[in-house]
């Protein structure tokens, strides 16, 4: 059981590049999320997911583009990436509504140059 | 939309006991969470608070009073491990919004 998985773990790109980071989760859980964390600004909630074939927009969308095909996996793709994308990106998971915790896959460490 | 508010940072010594504050203002609330962030680490769940009055896992608390927007999060017997930063996020429905985060410094 290995929770809450990310990929890549860091990456570094240059303006304007594309790239797509993958979250999978092996809880069998409906819900998923992506959050940012940059200094001093807590976590920032970019996209959901409330089951397979879903995608909602979260607080700071702009830039980023969603897909959940399977249940375990969420893709969070940059079509064209800018310095201010520079952050860590979070991945995370909750079985539903009436549960309280969500699970937090290790983080991918992302440099725009 | 979410606000929330804590403080910064808090520096206390080894065995002592530690409150972080959070207020929040909210267009929709179900709870407020607490988590835990070890430096270049993922945060992980401490606790939840869906109704008022206080919450007790082992040597941390959380406390919740809906009708003033409060709650805080209490780290008793201090110990080295515990230097990290805690967020408070307020459910809403299946979303969670953060506040900033405070940073413990924990000194021997």
């Amino acid at each position: 059981n290995a929770g809450v998985t990310q990929t890549p773990k860091f990456r570094v790109l240059k303006t304007g590049q594309s790239m797509t980071l993958l979250c999978a989760q092996d809880m069998n859980h409906e819900y998923m999320y992506w959050y940012r964390q940059d200094p001093g600004m807590g976590l920032r909630l970019i996209h959901y997911s409330v089951g397979e074939g879903t995608t909602a927009k979260g607080e700071v969308p702009d830039g980023y583009n969603v897909s959940r095909l399977k249940k375990q996996n969420f893709l969070l793709g940059l079509e064209s990436a800018a310095p201010s994308q520079t952050s860590v990106y979070f991945c995370a998971s909750h079985r539903d509504p009436g549960t309280d915790t969500q699970y937090f896959g290790p983080g991918t460490r992302l440099t725009v140059l | 939309g979410q606000s929330l508010e804590q403080p910064s940072e808090v520096t206390a010594v080894e065995g002592a006991i530690v409150q972080i504050n959070c207020t929040y203002q909210t267009s929709g609330f179900y709870g407020l969470s607490w988590y835990q962030q070890h430096d270049g680490g993922a945060p992980t769940f401490l606790s939840y608070n869906a109704l008022d009055g206080l919450e007790e896992t082992g040597r941390f608390s959380s406390f919740l009073s809906r009708s003033d927007s409060y709650g805080y999060l209490l780290l008793q017997e201090l110990q080295m491990k515990d230097s990290a930063s805690y967020f408070c996020a307020v459910k809403d429905d299946y979303k969670l919004s953060f506040g900033a985060g405070t940073t413990v410094t924990v000194r021997a």
